[in-house]
């Protein structure tokens, strides 16, 4: 069936770290590609999005690509700052339902 | 004011007792998801619902019912309430415009059965 799988965490950085997060997902058709952030106490926020193969998702300098060949959609991001400090999902959708990643906890330490 | 409310955002609960939970949009979204959130599962989806005439079991609807009174509203209920179902809880909306979806998120409900 659908999945994703994504790196498990916690995550801890110094500021002005590179970042990333792995993920890999399983599907049939052609899904759509989402980073979802959750931070304290909130609900999940669109992070950014990518809707077809090479497909290049960025928001707030992050950015992930859509790679078909090896079913990818790594999170980058080349220099982190304490306010990135979250939860982040990795999420498909196939038309129907979105299937989630369990979650990668980063916390980013000045 | 948020487009995906949800109430309560906390309740407490006994084993075996009805709760239900609510959520309201304003964004005008036909679709209307409810997912469990626990620690290292992430989010798993319970129900789905695409107009108000349509309601679809999620990959773990055992224990759990919904209503789609009217576009805007999307109730979940537990009709006997168990500790395993301790969680927090999320409403999302979405409206696809023929191409990628996008959900909106509520922000979230804690359920404690104790």
């Amino acid at each position: 069936g659908d999945s994703v799988t994504q790196m498990e965490g916690p995550v801890t950085l110094s500021e002005e770290a590179f970042l990333t997060i792995n993920c890999t997902y399983t599907a049939t058709g052609y899904p759509s590609l989402f980073w979802y952030v959750q931070y304290p106490g909130e609900g999940l926020q669109l992070l950014l999005k990518a809707t077809k193969a090479d497909d290049k998702g960025s928001n707030k300098g992050f950015e992930a690509t859509y790679r078909k060949e090896t079913t990818s959609f790594h999170l980058e991001k080349g220099s982190v700052q304490v306010s990135d400090s979250a939860v982040y999902f990795c999420a498909l959708f196939t038309g129907n339902q979105f299937y989630f990643g369990t979650g990668t906890s980063l916390t980013v330490i000045p | 004011d948020a487009d995906v409310t949800q109430t309560p955002r906390n309740r407490i609960t006994k084993t075996g007792k009805r709760i239900m939970l609510e959520c309201s949009q304003t964004k005008g979204h036909d679709r209307m998801y409810w997912y469990r959130q626990d620690p290292g599962l992430g989010l798993r989806l319970i129900y789905y619902s695409f107009d108000v005439k349509d309601i679809n079991k999620g990959e773990i609807s055992d224990g759990y019912s919904v209503s789609r009174q009217a576009q805007a509203k999307f109730s979940l209920s537990l009709e006997s309430a168990i500790p395993n179902q301790t969680a927090l809880y999320f409403c999302a909306t979405s409206d696809p415009p023929g191409g990628a979806d996008t959900q909106y998120f509520g922000p979230g409900t804690r359920l404690t059965v104790l």
